[in-house]
């Protein structure tokens, strides 16, 4: 398997502008988190999803910030309008899902507001 | 909510000696606890983890402990390598009751000088 595929690598966008990031998860993978990670703040948890249902959405910023997984191989997170507080790196994860499994991280996305 | 913190947040040590990172957490009904390791522009790598029905877990040159009562885990690196320099995450989860979801310590930078 190739692992958790995100994209885009790198994004580069102006301030209002709206962002959607990429994730599909190992298949199989029942889990899947949404993580960003600055300086500041380190590794949060944004969403996660079980079985393509979004199970706690309680570390989403703002509601500039939705989440959607349509089908079990992909999903994505978007940003409508961007902010420069924005800027991290975003990971999303999955998991096998059925009790204390190993969390899988795709290489991120770098974003960048200007 | 569950609260992890990771000491100390830079490491430096000589090749071929040992490197220790301290962790402790905040909800007694944690269960799981995973040590990532990140190297630069890539995601976090699981590379050992420990459930609380045990104290030790070993893996060549890695090993973590868990002191439940304390509420405490550690990693410990052994004849450390210059490869061995990154940054690490402990990170705690209630397992299936809390949606596998992790909580992560706020990393240590370890260098290993040659």
């Amino acid at each position: 398997d190739a692992g958790v595929i995100q994209s885009p690598r790198h994004e580069v966008t102006e301030m209002g502008q709206e962002v959607t990031l990429r994730c599909k998860p190992i298949s199989g993978h029942n889990s899947l988190f949404w993580y960003r990670q600055t300086m500041m703040r380190g590794l949060e948890l944004l969403i996660y999803f079980n079985n393509n249902v979004p199970i706690d959405d309680s570390g989403m910023p703002e509601d500039r910030f939705s989440a959607k997984m349509p089908n079990a191989s992909f999903s994505t997170l978007k940003i409508q309008p961007s902010e420069p507080r924005d800027s991290a790196v975003y990971f999303c994860a999955s998991s096998l899902g059925a009790g204390n499994t190993e969390a899988f991280f795709g290489q991120g996305t770098r974003l960048t507001v200007v | 909510g569950e609260n992890v913190e990771q000491h100390p947040s830079t490491l430096s040590v000589q090749e071929g000696d040992s490197a220790v990172i301290k962790c402790t957490y905040s909800d007694s009904a944690s269960n799981y606890f995973p040590w990532y390791k990140q190297e630069l522009g890539k995601g976090p790598q699981l590379i050992i983890d420990i459930r609380s029905n045990v104290g030790e877990k070993k893996d060549q040159r890695i090993a973590v402990t868990l002191n439940k009562t304390a509420k405490h885990f550690s990693l410990h690196i052994t004849e450390t390598q210059p490869e061995d320099s990154a940054v690490y995450f402990c990170a705690a989860s209630r397992g299936a009751g809390g949606g596998n979801k992790l909580t992560f310590g706020t990393g240590t930078q370890l260098k290993v000088e040659l």
